[in-house]
């Protein structure tokens, strides 16, 4: 089956504790993403990657790092986790080098960082 | 910069109704435009597109067409059922994009 996978589901953690959220697609997709989703403010993009070893930041990188070493895997790394990244994340992925025609979305990681 | 704006929520409605959610876009060229749905624990789901003015995209009974005059493109289905209950996410982008642009979402109950 087609899918984007993330791990885990649901984290809880502290701050200051660094954490990895990974993400893997099976569908050889070229263009990654990871989103954030909070209320009101629906979803914004965190990072993205065009290609193995080409990433680059979104509209709210900071706190976060990424990685492409593998066009199958994206992991997310928060180094010093803080509360204010409490939130939903979401990986996404693309036929496409862009997003343009849909993305393919995993289930979700809920964060909360006490 | 470009933007999309939805309806604000919830929408509740009984079954069987008619259905509207309305999106307004934002943008400085000729995008794509989306309809994505979130189920309850679920990541987003495409529900449908549209890539050029005029267009209209369709699935599962719900339609949507790319309106350039009014830069809308509205999410309309004739009769709703309790399945149907999900936050619905307007959103565009360019082929050439790094990214796509979410609206808010609108959350949708339906009662039986």
């Amino acid at each position: 089956e087609a899918q984007v996978t993330q791990n885990p589901r649901y984290l809880i953690t502290v701050t200051g504790k660094k954490l990895t959220v990974t993400c893997s697609q099976n569908m050889n997709h070229e263009y990654m993403s990871w989103y954030r989703q909070d209320p009101g403010l629906g979803l914004r993009q965190i990072y993205y990657s065009m290609n193995v070893e080409v990433t680059d930041k979104g509209d709210v990188p900071e706190g976060y790092k990424v990685s492409r070493k593998e066009k199958r895997n994206f992991p997310l790394i928060l180094e010093s986790p803080s509360p204010n990244q409490t939130s939903l994340y979401f990986c996404a992925s693309s036929l496409a080098p862009t997003g343009g025609p849909g993305y393919t979305f995993g289930s979700g990681t809920r964060l909360t960082v006490v | 910069g470009d933007s999309v704006t939805q309806m604000e929520g919830p929408v509740t409605l009984s079954e069987e109704a008619f259905l509207t959610i309305n999106c307004t876009y934002t943008a400085t060229g000729y995008p794509s435009l989306f309809w994505y749905v979130q189920y309850p624990g679920e990541g987003l789901q495409l529900l449908l597109k549209a890539t050029k003015a005029d267009d209209k995209g369709s699935n599962k009974g719900f339609e949507a067409t790319y309106r350039k005059e009014t830069t809308s493109f509205h999410l309309e289905k004739g009769s709703v059922q309790v399945s149907d209950s999900a936050v619905y996410f307007c959103a565009l982008t360019y082929s050439s994009a790094s990214k796509i642009i979410f609206g808010s979402g609108t959350r949708l109950s339906i009662r039986p």
